[in-house]
């Protein structure tokens, strides 16, 4: 069965470093979307992707972060100089049709900035 | 913008009782509500959905119901097994509108032999 991969698994940084989280999605889906959870949080929206733009962005979303799909397969999160809050599981997800059909999430980038 | 709460935080079962987690959503344009599982170190995983034009949805052991009117949903786990603890997370989302899933905060089910 075709699965969203994300690496890497764990990223540890020093605060005010870039990093870049990358993400495989599943080769026929369209939409894209990046979400975070902080530990014993609730997952958050941060960033939905179509057609090689941005469609929604939540306030996270600020300008230290970018999204890209930089070929036909990855599609990646950069953070230009992370703060400690940023420390947090990022998944990424990806689905066929838009918002209603169904979200499939990778295993998530556990990031860790200190 | 839509807001889910969920309940309850944590769920402690024996094995073969019944589970049952509930949402509630703030946002009357919402029209789809998936719920997703999530065991240990991995992503949430869809386990099943349901879109405002039906009330109820079964797949095997699991079944969902939504009530527009008071605008809840709620997850129903029969027969629960040991491999169904795991933190179970409801979401909302509006078709036509906004691209994200809004999440609840999660319950953790813990399902003891």
């Amino acid at each position: 069965e075709p699965e969203v991969t994300q690496t890497p698994s764990h990223q540890v940084t020093q605060m005010g470093q870039e990093v870049i989280l990358r993400c495989v999605p599943i080769s026929n889906h369209l939409y894209f979307y990046w979400y975070r959870q902080i530990l014993g949080q609730k997952v958050e929206f941060l960033v939905s992707f179509y057609n090689n733009e941005i469609s929604e962005k939540s306030e996270i979303f600020d300008d230290q972060f970018s999204v890209e799909r930089p070929d036909g397969s990855n599609f990646t999160l950069k953070i230009r100089s992370t703060k400690l809050e940023d420390s947090a599981m990022y998944f990424c997800a990806s689905s066929v049709a838009g918002v209603t059909d169904t979200q499939y999430f990778g295993p998530g980038t556990r990031l860790t900035v200190l | 913008g839509e807001n889910v709460e969920q309940h309850p935080s944590t769920l402690s079962v024996q094995e073969g009782d019944s589970a049952v987690i509930k949402c509630t959503y703030s946002d009357s344009a919402s029209n789809y509500f998936p719920w997703y599982k999530q065991e240990l170190g991995k992503g949430p995983q869809l386990i099943i959905d349901i879109r405002s034009n039906v009330g109820e949805k079964k797949d095997q052991r699991i079944a969902v119901t939504l009530n527009k009117t008071a605008k809840h949903f709620s997850l129903h786990i029969t027969e629960t097994q040991p491999e169904d603890s795991a933190v179970y997370f409801c979401a909302a989302s509006t078709q036509g509108g906004s691209e994200k899933l809004v999440f609840g905060k999660g319950t953790k089910l813990t399902v003891n032999p």
